[in-house]
């Protein structure tokens, strides 16, 4: 059974300019939620969906957006890069409603200088 | 103040200590907690999950949990080198989202 899968694994970006990632959940897995980790701050929940709707909302900036499709494959965007959005970021999947555990990808590392 | 604390180490221990991860929380809603490991350059693995207080046993691993004092432990008895990682602490009111402690890094020595 294939894991989750993140693409790209490696970013480099500018300041300013956008920036999509994927994710790929485990095939049958409804929900998809989204983290970004950086040393300072840990791991932070950026939103999570479940079948297209957005479900839950993590206290980031509107600048930081998703989406999930009908195959349950979820992107997130970041517009207007900062230096302050390198981290990474990972993914996680699970079947969905009351289903605790989660299993994450290997995350995208976004580095915007 | 953050909603889950965990101290960051790192910890150092040689093979075969028994090795100890807490976390505090301060969100009495809390319900579900859980540990994840993660290596280096890879996404986070759950190892145990616990509801509500109360211990749960998995091997060399046991996860305690005191609703009453809003702490959390993880103990690992026998500890080997490939034990060697981070640490997250995780914990929810629901299962829809979750709240990560910032992660203790244990380096078991040979």
């Amino acid at each position: 059974k294939a894991g989750v899968t993140q693409t790209p694994r490696y970013l480099i970006k500018t300041r300013g300019q956008q920036v999509t990632l994927s994710c790929s959940p485990i095939s049958g897995h409804r929900s998809v939620s989204w983290y970004q980790q950086t040393p300072g701050q840990g791991l932070q929940f950026l939103f999570e969906y479940f079948s297209e709707t957005q479900r839950n909302k993590g206290n980031f900036p509107g600048r930081f957006s998703g989406r999930q499709f009908s195959n349950s494959r979820s992107e997130m965007n970041v517009s207007t890069l900062e230096l302050g959005d390198s981290a990474l970021y990972l993914c996680a999947s699970s079947l969905g409603a009351s289903n605790t555990e989660a299993f994450f990808g290997q995350g995208t590392r976004l580095t915007v200088v | 103040q953050k909603e889950v604390e965990q101290d960051p180490g790192p910890l150092s221990v040689p093979e075969g200590a028994i090795v100890s991860l807490n976390c505090t929380y301060s969100n009495s809603a809390f319900q579900y907690f859980m540990w994840y490991r993660q290596y280096s350059r890879k996404g986070p693995e759950l190892l145990m999950y616990t509801y509500s207080s109360g211990n749960k046993e998995d091997g060399r691993f046991t996860a305690q949990v005191d609703k009453s004092s809003k702490y959390i432990s993880l103990f690992i008895r026998d500890s080997q080198p490939s034990d060697s990682a981070t640490y997250l602490c995780a914990m929810s009111p629901n299962f829809n989202k979750f709240y990560f402690g910032s992660g203790t890094k244990l380096n078991v020595k040979p």
